[in-house]
């Protein structure tokens, strides 16, 4: 069965610290596609990135970049210089590719708060 | 392009009472998805429909149905409320034009359902 887990419920910092989210997942397939939401207080969804199972190579975009690593199951979550904006709630989900279905199996998430 | 809309975006119901919740994917999306949110389960998958046909199921009672048109527009329904069937809703909907690959899901902003 896929897992994901994101072991930090809550983190606190302070405006220009660099923060790490991190998620570890679980699944049997060797292709599958992982995904970083995030759920502002406004409650909608939004999408950041998605990687499949074959490219390993890190992501950057902005002040946010993304850590893959088959190795260890985890695909963590950087944001440089965090601002007060960055303030929400992040979800990191998984997908398995094929099979004519686009589930997402999600981790119950990490409330990142930014404090100026 | 227009987002993701669902409808109503609050609704206050009573145990027992049904509900449908309406869903308008973003144009040219034909997989819809819907998902519970609740503090304590996070987030959960209900189904999934692509071209009118329930692609995939979560693990919920039989109460909660949903189906898709022909415009790709869903609508998932809930019988004899709970007070636990008290959630945000969120629908999703992905391009899905390739079976062997998993797109980004975008969200809608959620309906917010109480029962009481």
């Amino acid at each position: 069965a896929q897992k994901v887990t994101q072991a930090q419920t809550e983190i606190s910092v302070v405006e220009k610290e660099d923060v790490t989210l991190d998620c570890v997942y679980e699944t049997r397939d060797t292709t599958y596609y992982l995904f970083w939401y995030k759920q502002p207080p406004s409650g909608e969804l939004v999408f950041l990135i998605r990687r499949n199972s074959f490219d390993e190579q890190n992501e950057i975009s902005g002040r946010y970049s993304w850590n893959f690593q088959k190795s260890t199951s985890s695909f963590n979550f950087t944001i440089t210089a965090s601002q007060v904006v960055d303030s929400a709630v992040y979800f990191c989900a998984l997908s398995e590719a094929g099979g004519g279905s686009e589930k997402l199996v999600f981790g119950k998430g990490t409330k990142l708060t930014v404090n100026p | 392009k227009a987002g993701v809309t669902q409808t109503p975006r609050y609704l206050i119901k009573t145990r027992g009472q049904q509900v449908t919740l309406s869903c308008s994917p973003i144009s040219g999306h034909r997989s819809v998805s819907w998902y519970q949110q609740t503090p304590g389960q996070g987030l959960q998958f209900l189904f999934e429909y692509f071209s009118e046909t329930q692609r995939n199921k979560g693990n919920f009672p039989g109460r909660f149905s949903g189906r898709q048109f022909s415009n790709s527009r869903s609508e998932m329904n809930v019988s004899t409320l709970e007070l636990g069937d008290s959630a945000l809703y969120l629908c999703a909907s992905s391009l899905d034009t390739r079976q062997d690959y998993s797109y980004e899901q975008y969200f809608g902003p959620g309906t917010r359902l109480t029962v009481t």
